[in-house]
């Protein structure tokens, strides 16, 4: 029944590793994100997808790449991890790009990178 | 200036008090408003969404949004030791559609 849900809930790797973030969403919505929350809280945008298309890019290092193989799935993949790249990771959706509709959050993926 | 300011808090009450949270946004064209709580080690959840100026009620929940002071504040009535977390205000501004600002967040203590 999740709405929105994320796979793996917590990641732990090694500096230098490649891993990737899957996100499914069942609530028919046509527009994913990518939002990533640092050590002090805060929730930053880095990418949103509208009906597959990338439609927000904001400047994170191109070790970041995300793919939306279809409306409901939107993984991210990291390259090369670095220490700086711990963090929680949520991934949302939403109907429309938020004007007067809502975006609706995943539990989150914690990496760690050690 | 930051697109979206809240007070960081702490913000502790009694329980049964009522419970202010204030945020100001900096995009005067704006669009869309929203209250979000956080637990700790979890994910944020919609609590309300406001789109127009003035109030908008919903159970012990009221949100007030004011265009013209850039002004957004979720009042919490009869707090609960359940409503203690961290409340983030979310921005959407007219040029980027899409796009949330969040505030860093008020954290709330309710007390029994």
């Amino acid at each position: 029944d999740t709405a929105v849900s994320q796979t793996p809930k917590y990641l732990v790797t090694q500096m230098g590793n490649d891993k990737s973030i899957k996100c499914e969403q069942n609530l028919g919505h046509d527009t994913m994100y990518w939002y990533k929350q640092d050590s002090k809280k805060f929730l930053k945008i880095m990418f949103s997808y509208n009906n597959k298309e990338l439609i927000i890019n904001e400047t994170v290092p191109n070790r970041f790449s995300p793919k939306s193989p279809d409306k409901a799935h939107l993984n991210l993949h990291i390259n090369s991890l670095e220490l700086g790249d711990s963090a929680v990771y949520f991934c949302a959706s939403s109907q429309g790009l938020l004007l007067k509709t809502e975006a609706f959050f995943g539990q989150g993926t914690r990496l760690t990178v050690v | 200036q930051k697109e979206v300011e809240q007070n960081s808090g702490p913000l502790s009450v009694p329980e049964g008090a009522i419970a202010s949270l204030n945020c100001t946004y900096s995009d005067r064209v704006s669009q869309s408003f929203f209250w979000y709580r956080q637990y700790s080690g979890k994910s944020p959840e919609l609590i309300m969404s406001i789109y127009s100026n003035g109030d908008k009620e919903d159970g012990r929940f009221t949100a007030q949004l004011n265009k013209a002071s850039q002004y957004v504040s979720l009042l919490i009535r009869d707090s609960q030791p359940s409503d203690s977390a961290t409340y983030l205000c979310a921005v959407v501004r007219g040029s980027t559609l899409g796009r949330l600002y969040f505030g860093r967040g008020t954290q709330l203590t309710v007390w029994p």
